[in-house]
């Protein structure tokens, strides 16, 4: 059970180029969600899905585009990277949407574009 | 509007001492609030969280919160400090039955000096 997975750990992009971020997960949730994080701002959802063939947008959006074809799979696509978008990515997973939900992070996706 | 303070950038506690970090927020409702630790290069993981019924939460690794709905705080608390609790520590609200309704705090730096 490796849980929540991510590829790759580290990316150099030039302004401009584009990428695509994977997540996995094993765990069968039905939730899962992208976030980045800037140093002293914690953690801003970029976008989340709530099921297979599902997405929607969350706080950070603009820049990015999301797939979620397959329940274990949700990939984040930058399609002309800017320096703006140099962060560390975070893919998360939950059961379910709730409130009370605990949610499970991957490790984490450096991004440098230059 | 929704939000969360974790005022200190840092705390910084000699091993063995009781360690708090400290965390308000702002809901107009009633809060579940949880507690996330970031070791280095690493996903952020679950310590506890706050539904509903006792105000103290007992979590992983000994760790404890307490939750004030007068103060509005949940600080994350400690009795005895080991070297190997040093990390980044989030504390997260989510409100209503959304996904997309959770907010970060920017994180506190915990140090634990031998």
């Amino acid at each position: 059970n490796a849980g929540v997975t991510q590829t790759p750990k580290f990316r150099v992009l030039k302004t401009g180029q584009s990428m695509t971020l994977l997540c996995a997960q094993d765990m069968n949730h039905e939730y899962m969600y992208w976030y980045r994080q800037d140093p002293g701002m914690g953690l801003r959802l970029i976008h989340y899905s709530v099921g297979e063939g599902t997405t929607a947008k969350g706080e950070v959006p603009d820049g990015y585009n999301v797939s979620r074809l397959k329940k274990q799979n949700f990939l984040l696509g930058l399609e002309s990277a800017a320096p703006s978008q140099t962060s560390v990515y975070f893919c998360a997973s939950s059961s379910s949407g709730t409130s009370v939900e605990t949610q499970y992070f991957g490790p984490g996706t450096r991004l440098l574009v230059l | 509007a929704q939000s969360v303070a974790q005022p200190e950038d840092q705390v910084n506690v000699a091993e063995g001492n009781p360690l708090t970090v400290k965390c308000t927020y702002s809901v107009s409702g009633n809060p579940y609030l949880f507690w996330y630790v970031q070791y280095p290069n690493r996903g952020l993981q679950f310590l506890l969280k706050y539904i509903t019924g006792d105000n103290l939460v007992k979590g992983s690794y000994g760790f404890e919160a307490e939750f004030n709905k007068s103060q509005t705080s949940f600080h994350l608390k400690k009795p005895s400090a080991l070297v190997s609790d040093s990390a980044l520590y989030f504390c997260a609200v989510r409100l209503y039955s959304s996904a997309s309704k959770i907010i970060f705090g920017s994180g506190t730096r915990l140090s634990i000096r031998p």
